[in-house]
Parts: C-alpha cells; structure tokens; sequence
C-alpha cells in the first residue's frame, strides 16, 4: 500500500516564524502536492512537483515556498508564518504524468498560528 | 480556470437511505471525475472514479453518473450506513492537477 507520511499532525507556531511541513511517501511517485483544506473552500493547491527539484506554483502559492530535493520528500515552508496561514495542510502524491492518476493524501498536519 | 462546484454543503440521512451528491464543472474538455471520501481525522481517500466514455459505474453500494452534455457528475451511495459518515470531494482535471470541490459532510443516522 502506498503510504503518504507527514511530520507532524499538530503544529503550534507564532506569527513570524519560520515554519517547515515535511511529507514523505513510499511508492517512488514522481508526482507531489501540497493542499490547503478550509472549511467551505475545499481543497486548494499550494504547490506541486513533477520530479525531483521541480516545482509549480497552484492557486495560492503567496506565503509559501516549497522544496523538492529527493523524490521522496516534499517539504512546505512557510516563510513567515501569519495567522491567516492556520489551517489544515494535507500532502499527496501519484504515480507518473498527467492528472488520471489517484491521488493518495497523507493524515494531514493541521497548523495553527498564533 | 476550471471551476468546480459541489452541492449540498451538507447532508443529513437516515440509515438505510440514499444520498446524492452533485458536482458540476466547467471545462468541457475535462475528461476524468474521481471521488474521494475523507474520514475524520484522516486524509482523502479516492472511492470511485469515471471516465468521459462512459455514462455510469457502479461499485457495490456507490455509483457515479456523468452527463457530458450538462458538465455535471454525481456520487450516489444505496443502502447508507453509519461508516459512510464521512466528508466526500468531487474533482476535475485541470492543466496538470485537479481541482476541489468544496466538500459534502454526509452524516448517517442510526
């Protein structure tokens, strides 16, 4: 079974620090994303990544930044973080190109920011 | 961009029942509508998915329908139990990814 990984499932940080979300998957996908999920808004894309050192930009990108440097590890760093980054922040990955490929999600870290 | 929208917001439904929930999209190239269930306290999981060639596919008590015409795809689950409680997402390809809907808390009854 694919399994998606993420470091923490609670988080507590203050404004302006600098914040780090690792996920970790073991099926050797190329494909990675991060998601923000808000009640009523669904899920929005932060960021993914087709390969190793790839990345690309989705819906709401200001605020975040994301790092790729092997293909089984996506980190979602928040620069400085704002109150208005609490949420709950979910990774997923699939297999290869293209988006007819399930996407497998991770536990989800839910971040608050004080 | 593709726009995704899901409705109802929530639903409440008595055991045994069914439920019916409603995406409609807006490209109408897109050409693949998977479903995911999300579980409390757990991320999405894919449940059932359909393709553009095809009208209908049914998987036990779930069941997906897609009319190309309309651009609008539902998820209906027969026979509701109380592990079907649970937050369910439609989605549509758009460029690289997928777009979200905003979600459907079902809640089942006993």
């Amino acid at each position: 079974d694919v399994k998606v990984t993420q470091s923490s499932r609670y988080l507590v940080k203050r404004t302006g620090e600098k914040v780090f979300l690792e996920c970790v998957q073991d099926m050797d996908h190329e494909n990675m994303f991060w998601y923000r999920q808000d009640p009523g808004l669904g899920l929005r894309l932060i960021y993914f990544s087709y390969d190793v050192k790839m990345k690309e930009k989705g819906d709401i990108p200001e605020g975040y930044s994301v790092s790729r440097e092997k293909k089984e590890r996506f980190s979602l760093i928040l620069e400085s973080a704002s109150t208005n980054q609490t949420s709950m922040y979910l990774c997923a990955s699939s297999l290869g190109q293209g988006v007819h490929n399930e996407q497998f999600f991770g536990p989800g870290t839910r971040l608050t920011v004080l | 961009g593709e726009n995704v929208e899901q409705h109802p917001s929530t639903l409440s439904v008595q055991e045994g029942d069914s439920a019916v929930i409603k995406c409609t999209y807006s490209d109408s190239a897109s050409n693949y509508f998977p479903w995911y269930k999300q579980e409390l306290g757990k991320g999405p999981q894919l449940i059932i998915d359909i393709r553009s060639n095809v009208g209908e596919k049914k998987d036990q008590r779930i069941a997906v329908t897609l009319n190309k015409t309309a651009k609008h795809f539902s998820l209906h689950i027969t026979e509701t139990q109380p592990e079907d409680s649970a937050v369910y997402f439609c989605a549509a390809p758009w460029n690289n990814d997928m777009r979200f809907g905003a979600g459907t808390r079902l809640t089942v009854k006993p």
